[in-house]
C-alpha cells in the first residue's frame, strides 16, 4: 500500500533552516506529482510547494517563496523541503501529500504522510 | 487565488441523522477540458491527516463508505452523511484543485454528535 513518513522536524530559532524528507513507497513516484501542505496548530491546510513527477517544475504557496525549495530524487523514492530563515508563522505540521492520478497534475489528494512537526521559536 | 468557504463552522447532529455541509468556491471550479468539477473532499480525524472522501465533486473513493455522498456544480457543493455514525466525528474540507497548483481548502467543519 501507498506510504509516505515524513522526517526531519523539529525546534528551530527564528532565521534558521531546516530541511524535511519524505521515503515514498508503495507506487510508481517518479510517475506522480507531490505536494508539501502544512496545518498550523487548530488551523486549517495551506499549501506550500508542489513539484511535477518528472521535477520539472517547482511552485510556491506566496508564503514561502524565495526561501523554500522542494525537490525530489525519482531514483530514491524521497520528496524533500529546504526550508530557510524560517518565521514563527511557519509553526506547523508538514504534510508530504500525493496526487491520485499520474502525471496528470489537476487532481485530488489520494495519501497523505502522518506529518512532521516544524516549530519556529526562540 | 480561489476562496473556499463552508458552512456551517461547527454542526452538531444525532446518531444515525443526516449530516449536511455546504462549500461555495469565489469563482467556477468547473474545468472545461472533462467537463468535470475540480472540488475534493476531506476527512480528518484528531491526530491524523486529512483522508480523501470525494474527487471530481461527486466521485466517492475507494473504500469510503456509502453513506457519504457529494453533489454540486460550479460553485456551490455539498457533502452529505446519510446516517451519522460515531466514527463520523471529525473536520471536514473541501479543496478545489482548479487552479492547481495554487489550490485551496475550505477553512473546515468540525462535525459532532448531538
Amino acid at each position: 500500500q501507498v506510504q509516505l513518513v515524513e522526517s526531519g522536524g523539529g525546534v528551530v530559532q527564528p532565521g534558521g533552516s531546516l530541511r524535511l524528507s519524505c521515503a515514498a513507497s508503495g507506487f510508481t513516484f517518479s510517475s506522480y506529482g507531490m505536494y508539501w501542505v502544512r496545518q498550523a496548530p487548530g488551523k486549517g491546510l495551506e499549501w506550500v510547494a508542489f513539484i511535477r513527477y518528472d521535477g520539472s517544475n517547482q511552485y510556491y504557496g506566496d508564503s514561502v517563496k524565495g526561501r523554500f525549495t522542494i525537490s525530489r530524487d525519482n531514483s530514491k523514492n524521497t520528496l524533500s523541503l529546504q526550508m530557510n530563515s524560517l518565521r514563527p508563522e511557519d509553526t506547523a505540521v508538514y504534510y508530504c501529500v500525493k496526487i491520485r492520478s499520474a502525471v496528470i497534475t489537476y487532481d485530488a489528494f489520494d495519501a497523505w504522510g502522518q506529518g512532521t512537526m516544524v516549530t519556529v521559536s526562540s | 487565488d480561489i476562496v473556499m468557504t463552508q458552512s456551517p463552522d461547527s454542526l452538531a447532529v444525532s446518531l444515525g441523522e443526516r449530516a449536511t455541509i455546504s462549500c461555495k468556491s469565489s469563482q467556477s471550479v468547473l474545468y472545461s477540458s472533462n467537463n468535470k468539477n475540480s472540488l475534493a473532499w476531506y476527512q480528518q480525524k484528531p491526530g491524523h491527516p486529512p483522508k480523501l472522501l470525494i474527487y471530481w465533486a461527486s466521485t466517492r473513493e475507494s473504500g469510503v463508505p456509502d453513506r457519504f455522498s457529494a453533489s454540486g456544480s460550479g460553485t456551490d457543493f455539498t457533502l452529505t452523511i446519510s446516517s451519522l455514525q460515531a466514527e463520523d466525528v471529525a473536520v471536514y474540507f473541501c479543496q478545489q484543485y482548479y487552479s492547481t497548483p495554487s489550490i485551496t481548502f475550505g477553512q473546515g467543519t468540525r462535525l459532532e454528535i448531538k
